[in-house]
């Protein structure tokens, strides 16, 4: 199966600032996606590019794909105190299974 | 609001113990997966299910760990024994297949003593 590796492990930011945080992979993918984990809850979905996009965008979010190099990057634009959580990026080739890495923790400060 | 309910959201047990996680996944939802998460090993995946049937359970320490699907409101993890080692928190995942997207509960936070 396939699993992202997030980098940073850890960023804090000011409130108003962006976010920036990348995924790196190993084998062919059909597609990436990146979650949100507020603390204590379950991961919610956030995006998805497919292997064939180049820069995706939703809200404040965007996300780039370069399948030459596998990698993805997340920026969270104009942060807010609210976006405080961790993010994890998952790869994912053929077929139904979906893993995660270690995640991005993410702290905005007021 | 269509969401994956877990219970129960706590449970603390003693060592050798059974314990039983229980999730409805969203209803219509033909995938479920079990994943298991700490501190130190992140989120790893335990098993998963497309139609209720189990695809891969190779993340599960098959000799303590049991996953089953009854029917299609229902899915358990089951660990029996339980070890100081199992603690952690359980997240069930639901989806639709062809849909790629996974929705998430909130967890069973497991602390084996």
């Amino acid at each position: 199966s396939q699993q992202g590796e997030e980098d940073p492990q850890a960023l804090s930011i000011q409130e108003g600032e962006n976010a920036t945080m990348n995924c790196s992979y190993k084998t062919s993918i059909n597609n990436l996606q990146w979650y949100r984990q507020n603390s204590g809850r379950g991961l919610v979905h956030l995006i998805l590019i497919r292997s064939n996009e180049r820069e995706k965008h939703s809200g404040r979010l965007r996300v780039t794909l370069d399948t030459s190099k596998k990698s993805s990057s997340l920026l969270i634009t104009a942060s807010r105190a609210a976006d405080t959580a961790s993010y994890f990026c998952a790869p994912k080739a053929a077929g139904n299974k979906l893993t995660f890495g270690g995640g991005t923790r993410v702290l905005v400060k007021p | 609001d269509a969401r994956v309910t877990q219970t129960p959201r706590h449970k603390v047990t003693e060592m050798g113990q059974e314990v039983t996680m229980r999730c409805q996944p969203i209803l219509g939802h033909n995938t479920v997966f079990w994943y298991r998460q700490t501190m130190m090993q992140g989120l790893e995946l335990l098993a998963y299910f497309r139609n209720r049937a189990p695809l891969d359970d190779s993340g599960m320490p098959k000799d303590r760990f049991s996953a089953e699907m009854p029917d299609a409101t229902l899915a358990t993890l089951k660990i029996q024994p339980s070890e100081p080692r199992d603690s952690a928190v359980y997240f069930c995942a639901s989806g639709l297949e062809g849909n790629e997207k996974l929705f998430f509960g909130s967890g069973t936070q497991l602390s084996v003593l």
